[in-house]
């Protein structure tokens, strides 16, 4: 069974960092392109970020490029989110998920999510 | 970037209503078009891949269909766990997701 495991979450001040993660089990790791997903009231579900199996190709969504960073541990079999310059709209929970066997950019697997507050 | 624009983003219905969710993207997505189920707290659900094929375990109630750069989501006859949130999703290029759909008992 695929489990995916969210951590890291927290309060954090504007301008601040954090780094999530995401510890996955029940699948070969390295084989999957990963995602990370955020859902806030304001704004609905946001695709935020990807990584290939290997780690060599990233992707992110103009509201957190050249902030965020998305990494892969596949010896660990984790994914990462190193979050920076924090800003109140940022706060969100924050889900892994897996794309699809076929390659896919869609989700049959997701985290339980990691909410992450950014404020004064 | 692609938009995705989804409608209505508030609807209401009764049990056994056939209802209609409409996406439109802002260029062709060559029906890489996904549909989801939320609810409140938890992830979210695939229901719908590929614009029209159904996930494995979910009620053939649920459908999708495409016509160009316009998507549907179909649910045949409204049962009292579809009161929820749908969203659709394009992932063509990187991803976007829709505004989302609130269903609500009428």
């Amino acid at each position: 069974e695929v489990q995916l495991v969210e951590s890291g979450g927290g309060l954090v001040q504007p301008g601040g960092s954090l780094r999530l993660s995401c510890a996955a089990s029940g699948f070969t790791f390295s084989n999957y392109w990963m995602h990370w997903v955020r859902d806030s009231p304001g704004k609905g579900l946001v695709w935020v970020s990807r990584i290939n199996g290997d780690g060599s190709r990233t992707n992110y969504a103009d509201s957190v490029k050249g902030r965020f960073t998305i990494s892969r541990d596949n010896a660990k079999n984790t994914l990462f989110l190193q979050m920076s310059s924090l800003r109140a709209e940022d706060t969100a929970v924050y889900y892994c998920a897996r794309a699809s066997p076929d390659g896919g950019s869609y989700f049959s697997s997701w985290g339980q999510g990691t909410l992450v507050t950014v404020s004064s | 970037d692609i938009q995705m624009t989804q409608s209505p983003s508030t609807m209401s219905a009764s049990v056994g209503d056939r209802v209609t969710i409409t996406c439109r993207a802002s260029q062709s997505i060559n029906s890489k078009l996904a549909w989801y189920q939320q609810e409140p707290g938890k992830a979210p659900k695939l229901l719908i891949y590929r614009a029209s094929s159904l996930e494995s375990g979910v009620p053939s109630r649920f459908s999708g269909s495409a016509s160009g750069t316009e998507f549907t989501l179909t649910i045949s006859s409204l049962q009292p766990d579809d009161f929820t949130t749908y969203y659709c999703q394009q992932y063509n290029s990187d991803s976007t997701f829709g505004q989302g759909t609130k269903v609500e008992i009428k």
